[in-house]
């Protein structure tokens, strides 16, 4: 039912950089709305990695980045550790649901 | 900052069930809350939201018509009231505070660490 498409998986080497996309649409993020994205480690709760497209909360390591143009929006690792193993989901507001939506959600291998 | 949810439980399909989540280490009233729930194995899904003062509430189609949320900022607690439980709506429930200038730039600063509602026979 999500309206924001992410890869199902990802995976990469230690240190190497990967990149997680979430692509909606003219009603969530092609709307304006800003792009969070959270870090979910297993049995655990998600936690804010980048909120408000490209901003980082205290804490957060540098590593993690994000961006968003038109109607997607990225969130990049750079020097991947294995700690990053994980399931990251974005989230954003759509108009045309009037409410709050979250994306598919990606699990990140460290190989 | 501390959300700590209740009630989850095993109920039966077309039965009720009430979820407490109890803040502290904030004004809670001053705070949108929400419910997010999350089905095993499967994603993150919003279900419904509430605003500070209780003037602004609105639902996941998923969920409308059978679950209410509501507040009681008296004893800085969020509640959820499931109706006509259905097998599809078991998961872990996380209680969710709203951080952001506008709703419709909010995002989630804290997280409870999740209930759990089982609906079967």
């Amino acid at each position: 039912q999500s309206v924001l498409t992410q890869p199902p998986s990802v995976s990469g080497a230690p240190g190497q950089r990967v990149s997680i996309s979430c692509t909606g649409s003219s009603s969530n993020v092609g709307a304006g709305y800003d792009v969070h994205w959270y870090q979910q480690l297993p049995g655990t709760a998600p936690k804010v990695l980048i909120y408000g497209n490209t901003n980082r909360p205290s804490g957060v390591p540098d590593r993690f980045s994000g961006s968003k143009s038109g109607t997607s929006a990225s969130l990049a690792i750079t020097g991947l550790q294995a700690e990053d193993e994980a399931d990251y989901y974005c989230q954003s507001y759509d108009n045309s649901l009037s409410g709050y939506v979250f994306g598919t959600g990606t699990k990140v291998t460290v190989l | 900052v501390k959300l700590l949810e209740s009630g989850g439980d095993l109920v039966q399909p077309g039965g009720s069930l009430r979820l407490s989540c109890t803040a502290s280490g904030f004004t809670f009233s001053a705070n949108a809350m929400s419910w997010v729930r999350q089905a095993p194995g499967k994603g993150l899904e919003w279900i419904s939201f509430l605003s500070g003062d209780s003037a602004g509430t609105f639902y996941a189609d998923s969920v409308k018509g059978r679950f209410t949320i509501s507040r009681d900022n008296s004893k800085n607690t969020l509640y959820l009231q499931m109706n006509s439980l259905r097998a599809e709506d078991t998961a872990v429930y996380y209680c969710a505070k709203w951080k952001g200038l506008k709703m419709i730039s909010y995002y989630v600063d804290y997280w409870g660490q999740g209930t759990l509602v089982t609906v079967s026979s």
